[in-house]
């Protein structure tokens, strides 16, 4: 069936510094890519997303990037504060149409240290 | 916009018994999805409705989870009889176009 691999499962870094979140998918199908933040015991919140007619999507110091040749996307975090501290998962549609189902990658948990 | 609204928060009950979720989703969202989170398992989706008509339940572990959204402002997850395994979080969230929200979650423990 239709998979998402997400890495790392942990990640630690300095304050300032960058992340990056890697998930491969499955499905060539897939054509919507979400990225979820959920801070311990909150919901998860949509962060950005990225559709498979563009490569790259920015907003402030959050990028996600998209190779869909590879089936593979990416977040970015650039000059990381303590706030960002949080679960991150991304997300990937199944079948080309709008039917809103998502296969969801494990979770990547990020600390970032002050 | 209230987003979208789950009730109860928390739930503490004894194996064997009923268990009902709920769920408003915003409005004007045509698409709703049920998501239970472990750590174990992680977040799956459980089933999803389209314009109020169940699309795909396969998510749905056993014939002891059943769903149902009788208008585009409501929904429930009924467990029955519930077992200390389902023990979990339930998330609801809505969809408009492309974007999924989603509740506060319900935080089930079964003893």
């Amino acid at each position: 069936g239709e998979n998402v691999e997400q890495h790392p499962s942990t990640l630690s870094v300095q304050e300032g510094d960058s992340a990056v979140i890697k998930c491969t998918y499955s499905d060539s199908a897939s054509n919507y890519f979400p990225w979820y933040k959920q801070e311990l015991g909150k919901r998860p919140q949509l962060i950005i997303d990225i559709r498979s007619n563009v490569g790259e999507k920015k907003d402030q110091r959050i990028a996600v990037t998209l190779n869909k040749t590879a089936k593979h996307f990416s977040l970015h975090i650039t000059e990381t504060q303590p706030e960002d501290s949080a679960v991150y998962f991304c997300a990937a549609s199944t079948g080309s149409s709008n039917t809103g189902k998502l296969i969801f990658g494990q979770g990547t948990t990020l600390q970032v240290k002050p | 916009d209230a987003g979208v609204i789950q009730s109860p928060r928390h739930e503490v009950t004894e194996m064997g018994q009923e268990v009902t979720l709920r769920c408003k989703p915003i409005s004007g969202h045509n698409s709703l999805f049920w998501y239970r989170q472990t750590m174990m398992r992680g977040l799956e989706l459980l089933i999803y409705f389209n314009n109020n008509v169940p699309i795909d339940d396969s998510g749905m572990p056993e014939d002891r989870f059943s769903a149902k959204m009788p208008n585009a402002s409501f929904s429930t997850l009924k467990i029955q009889p519930s077992e200390p395994r389902d023990s979990a979080v339930y998330f609801c969230a809505s969809m408009g176009l492309y974007e999924q929200y989603f509740g506060p979650g319900t935080r089930l423990t079964v003893t």
